[in-house]
């Protein structure tokens, strides 16, 4: 079945650095495919999406490119803050009418000042 | 304000209480939907609801029910809860189907079972 695989975490860094988390994933067809993120505390929130080969979705400085060729879907930051700790999911969904989205174990993401 | 609202936020339970959990969100979404999030598998899905009425399993339904009678409401039961139910829920909804539009999800509930 489809399936989504999120890079271990969890990954600390210093404010400003540069911050990549990969994901990759399995589908049958042409799933369109999601960041969410869980900030302490809180329910998940869209951050990007994609929903086909080469879109890239961006919002607040953070990036993904839907890559079909090696089936991944990586979410870059060229600067990050403090504020962006929080817990980051990558999903698919599929074009079927299930309204199923599957979600990565999910990234902790810890920014040092 | 647009929101997802789940109660309770917290909750221990002992093995066999029934107990449930109430879903409401004031958007006129359709779409609705309950995640179980556990360390390491991330969330997964329990039931959904494309419209009133409409209600179909997700990945992880066993132990679970759900009712859809008005539009903003999609509480989830748990009849006879057991010590592997322990777990945070997310309810969410949508204006679609995921594939068409955004979730919007509640802050959780975190329910332990003894």
């Amino acid at each position: 079945g489809d399936s989504v695989t999120q890079m271990e975490g969890p990954v600390t860094l210093s404010e400003e650095a540069f911050l990549t988390i990969n994901c990759t994933y399995t589908a049958t067809g042409y799933p369109s495919l999601f960041w969410y993120v869980q900030y302490p505390g809180e329910g998940l929130q869209l951050l990007l999406k994609a929903t086909k080969a080469d879109d890239k979705g961006s919002n607040k400085g953070f990036e993904a490119t839907y890559r079909k060729e090696t089936t991944s879907f990586h979410l870059e930051k060229g600067s990050v803050q403090v504020s962006d700790s929080a817990v980051y999911f990558c999903a698919l969904s599929d074009r079927s009418n299930t309204g199923k989205l599957i979600f990565g174990q999910g990234t902790t993401l810890q920014v040092k000042p | 304000e647009a929101q997802v609202t789940q109660n309770p936020r917290y909750l221990i339970t002992v093995t066999g209480k029934k107990l449930t959990v109430t879903c409401s969100q004031n958007m006129n979404h359709e779409y609705m939907s309950w995640y179980r999030q556990d360390p390491g598998l991330g969330l997964r899905q329990i039931y959904y609801s494309m419209n009133v009425e409409v209600t179909d399993k997700g990945d992880v339904p066993e132990g679970y029910k759900v009712s859809r009678k008005e539009k903003r409401n999609f509480p989830l039961i748990l009849e006879s809860p057991s010590p592997n139910q322990t777990s945070l829920y997310f309810c969410a909804s949508g204006p679609g189907t995921p594939n068409t539009g955004e979730l919007f999800f509640g802050e959780g509930s975190r329910l332990t079972v003894l």
